[in-house]
């Protein structure tokens, strides 16, 4: 089926550790999103793309590299976690003419817990 | 800077009334706010989106009103059921600013 896939769902690390987490769409959508959501602070944008190798920063984008070679794949790196990281990561999608006017498709999430 | 406030962090409302959920925005006008639901362990989905120029936006048991003047958005479900009890964002789309969010519980 056509969607937007996270993995893993949940996955628990080391402080010091690089840890990438994976985003696949399948509806062609030129726009990616990465966000990251803590109680208390809701959802918070951290790197978005607006095509292959186009990428720009969010909210709070210290701490994370985000890479985009191909339009359906938007990975997620923490080059070196640490336990502020720690939190539920969510990737969605939209359709190209821009994010503005164009609803967002979301994951179900990657719950991270760093040690 | 851009700020975004929800009503409450809990809502509780009686089966078969209307909830009412507010989004109250400064320092900002935007174009589009967009109102998402997400329940537990799930991400958000879309439910409605609402363009400056657009009063009121309808759909099946859902309205959102957009009040540029008060920067405003009200978000109402009509007959409310058990089933419609999650969390609802509002965001405002052109900042890509989320809300925190109200959670609504639909009491049997």
């Amino acid at each position: 089926d056509a969607g937007i896939t996270q993995s893993p769902r949940y996955k628990i690390t080391e402080t010091g550790r690089q840890v990438t987490l994976m985003c696949h769409q399948t509806w062609s959508h030129s726009y990616m999103f990465w966000y990251r959501q803590d109680l208390g602070h809701g959802l918070r944008l951290i790197y978005y793309s607006a095509a292959a190798d186009i990428t720009d920063k969010g909210e709070v984008p210290d701490g994370y590299v985000v890479s985009r070679s191909k339009t359906e794949n938007f990975p997620l790196t923490l080059e070196s976690a640490t336990r502020s990281q720690t939190s539920v990561y969510f990737c969605a999608s939209s359709e190209s003419h821009g994010y503005s006017n164009q609803p967002q498709h979301f994951g179900d999430g990657t719950r991270l817990s760093i040690l | 800077s851009q700020k975004i406030e929800q009503n409450s962090e809990a809502l509780n409302i009686q089966e078969g009334k209307t909830a009412t959920l507010t989004c109250n925005y400064t320092n900002y006008s935007p174009a589009y706010l967009q109102w998402y639901r997400q329940d537990p362990g799930r991400g958000p989905v879309f439910l409605l989106l609402i363009r400056e120029n657009e009063k009121e936006k309808r759909k099946e048991r859902l309205k959102v009103t957009f009040d540029t003047t008060l920067k405003q958005s009200l978000f109402h479900i009509t007959a409310s059921q058990p089933a419609d009890s999650a969390t609802y964002l509002c965001v405002l789309d052109d900042k890509i600013i989320f809300g925190k969010g109200t959670r609504l519980h639909i009491l049997p």
